[in-house]
């Protein structure tokens, strides 16, 4: 089983929709992550997860939910989305959110709103 | 907040050339990694370096924390090195934030 996990690797949906975008992790990891990667720009971080908590939200719109049902799991729930939204969403997860650890990711879904 | 600067910005070599990817940083470190992107947008750890030298095959890196800059080498490039190469840090001013660097875009061709 790879470490990370996306689903699904490619999105294409409207802007009255609603969708999820799933991330699971079999890495006994703590902490995890969601990033926004849009063409041309650095990698952008929207949510941490540690131990299931939510420990950070960089100023991201309420459009994107997120929810960390266990450590293992992370999801990205989406509604009313603008066009501007559509990017490259990548999960990500490390063994602590404080301290020296490796942050590894998952394939990405690609996100395209219509 | 940390600030992340790499260069170049864009490479491109002929299959068989060596490169050397720059990552510079504006504060100090305790976590650097370098990552290299795929054409399907898929982040490979590369190295874990927040110090030191390390190799892997055809790659190598070293970070010279106390200089703020880390250097990734590629030898022998090959095509299927094409992508994205990021270094990101954790540390200093940005707390517990991992902050990626811009990227260096590099195509290798045959």
């Amino acid at each position: 089983e790879t470490g990370v996990t996306q689903t699904p690797r490619h999105l294409v949906m409207g802007m009255t929709n609603k969708k999820s975008l799933k991330c699971e992790q079999h890495l006994g990891h703590n902490a995890m992550y969601w990033y926004k990667q849009s063409a041309k720009k650095p990698l952008e971080l929207m949510f941490v997860y540690s131990l299931e908590e939510r420990v950070e939200n960089n100023s991201v719109p309420s459009r994107f939910s997120p929810e960390c049902p266990n450590s293992s799991h992370l999801f990205l729930h989406l509604h009313t989305l603008q066009p501007e939204d559509s990017a490259l969403y990548l999960c990500a997860s490390s063994r602590e959110r404080q301290g020296p650890y490796e942050q590894y990711f998952g394939p990405g879904t690609r996100l395209t709103v219509t | 907040g940390i600030q992340v600067e790499q260069s170049p910005p864009d490479l491109i070599l002929q299959e068989g050339a060596n490169s050397t990817l720059r990552c510079n940083f504006s504060d100090s470190v305790n976590n650097l990694q370098w990552f290299h992107q795929n054409p399907w947008g898929q982040l490979i750890n590369l190295f874990y370096i927040p110090s030191g030298t390390k190799q892997n095959g055809r790659l190598s890196a070293t970070t010279v924390a106390t200089e703020r800059y880390s250097l990734l080498y590629i030898s022998s490039s090959q095509t299927t090195d094409s992508g994205v190469y990021f270094c990101a840090v954790k540390g200093g001013t940005g707390g517990f934030k991992t902050i990626f660097g811009a990227g260096t875009r590099l195509f290798v061709k045959a």
